[in-house]
């Protein structure tokens, strides 16, 4: 089973839409837990982290639920430049010790 | 706003070769990290850094990896004897007390091994 898994994408929106995205993660013992997006060929950026109580910045809301292992971001209002390659990322221990496992990212596009 | 710088943006090497990536890391930070991120896959971890040691390491960062801090600024990234598929975007990334913070990524350098 792949640690962290999301909605396999891609998305495609119309400008002010509402969108949501999935993630789920395979390691209980995991303690953080944050949404980064990622444009074509660049860096990934932190979008937010996210909280047990649940969390909201702007048009962004991000939930957890720790007892079903998911996470998800709700994005309301899309604009154009929301359209990038969104991570679910999860602090998590492994074999090798404790790191950030990435999703596999899923994609959005806004459409004019 | 304070920023993770890396460089090149972009190597090109042979087969073989010896490559060092450098990334500068956000100053205050303690924690340091190298990804990859192979093309149209996922971002891989290969290595954190702390206290001038290695702290964790994936099954990636296998013997032909390297990774020092020369002196209070630089973390590099030393892939010995470079293969095909090395080939890939490699991150520096920092956070600033533990490794469950937010790590912030630099921009990072395109590897081409031909």
């Amino acid at each position: 089973r792949k640690e962290v898994e999301q909605d396999p994408g891609p998305f495609n929106v119309p400008e002010g839409a509402t969108v949501a995205f999935n993630c789920t993660y395979s390691n209980s013992a995991s303690q953080s837990f944050f949404w980064y997006r990622q444009d074509c060929r660049k860096e990934p950026k932190l979008l937010m982290s996210v909280y047990s109580s649940g969390n909201e910045d702007g048009r962004f809301t991000a939930q957890l639920n720790r007892a079903s292992q998911y996470i998800s971001l709700l994005i309301r209002d899309s604009k154009l430049s929301d359209s990038a390659t969104y991570l679910c990322v999860v602090n998590s221990e492994d074999n090798y010790g404790q790191n950030f496992v990435f999703g596999p990212g899923t994609r959005l596009s806004v459409l004019p | 706003e304070p920023e993770v710088t890396q460089t090149p943006s972009h190597q090109v090497t042979q087969m073989g070769q010896e490559v060092i990536l450098r990334c500068v890391p956000i100053s205050n930070h303690l924690y340091f990290y190298w990804y990859r991120q192979i093309l149209g896959q996922k971002v891989e971890f290969l290595v954190s850094f702390y206290n001038n040691e290695i702290s964790e390491k994936s099954e990636i960062f296998d013997d032909q990896f390297s990774v020092e801090r020369p002196d209070g600024s630089n973390f590099t990234l030393k892939i010995r004897s470079t293969k095909l598929e090395d080939s890939a975007m490699y991150f520096c990334a920092s956070s600033p007390t533990d490794a469950e913070e937010t790590q912030y990524f630099g921009p990072g350098t395109r590897l081409l091994v031909l």
